[in-house]
């Protein structure tokens, strides 16, 4: 069965630490990744996404993402995270039968 | 209205009740989702639909019945729910048979317990 999983489930950082997030799925074929966001009281909102092309993605608000393929990964980073980062942080894959797939989450709160 | 909407936000219901949540997409997408999603756990995909036309349904129990009068619209109708089906409900769209804006946009959700 396809999986995504996503290995950290909570993490704890301080203000202008670095962050990485990992990311990796179980799917031999062409895929679509994305990193959903969830700010408390808020609904999921896309971050960033890789289609094709260059495998480092930037998103909104200095995130980026690595899709390392040998790896079936596709890991998080942001070089200095804020405050407002808190929020829960969701990997999905669709595959080529628009199927997507996300990970059960992982939990960031931001120490100011 | 913009994106993806859904109604109630919130919904308190008995085991012997009969519920409908309702889902609307303003964006002009082909497909529609509804996802459930419960603490520590992944996103669980429920139903998909494209075209109006169910193309998907993950072995979710019957007491879930989900409706798709036309694009722009989703309900899931609810009955003689357990309480164990207390969760986030989220409805999502987006465009397939393109390559370049096919992620999903999510609606905010309907916070369901069931009693």
């Amino acid at each position: 069965a396809q999986s995504v999983s996503q290995h950290n489930h909570h993490v704890i950082l301080s203000e202008a630490a670095s962050l990485e997030l990992g990311c990796n799925y179980s799917y031999g074929g062409t895929v679509n990744l994305f990193w959903y966001v969830q700010y408390p009281g808020q609904h999921l909102q896309l971050l960033l996404k890789y289609f094709s092309g260059d495998p480092l993605v930037k998103g909104i608000k200095g995130f980026e993402a690595e899709f390392i393929k040998s790896k079936f990964s596709f890991n998080l980073r942001k070089p200095s995270v804020q405050w407002s980062d808190t929020a829960e942080y969701f990997c999905a894959v669709r595959n080529t039968g628009n199927q997507f797939y996300f990970g059960t989450g992982t939990s960031l709160t931001v120490i100011p | 209205e913009t994106g993806v909407t859904q109604t109630p936000r919130h919904l308190v219901m008995g085991m012997t009740n009969k519920k409908s949540l309702k889902c609307e997409q303003h964006l002009g997408h082909n497909a529609m989702y509804w996802y459930k999603q419960s603490a520590k756990k992944p996103l669980e995909l429920m139903f998909v639909y494209n075209f109006k036309e169910q193309t998907e349904n993950n072995s979710v129990p019957s007491r879930f019945s989900p409706e798709c009068p036309n694009s722009s619209h989703l309900f899931l109708h609810l009955h003689t729910l357990q309480p164990e089906d207390s969760a986030l409900y989220l409805c999502a769209s987006s465009q397939t048979g393109t390559t370049s804006y096919n992620e999903q946009f999510f609606g905010p959700g309907t916070r369901l317990t069931v009693l």
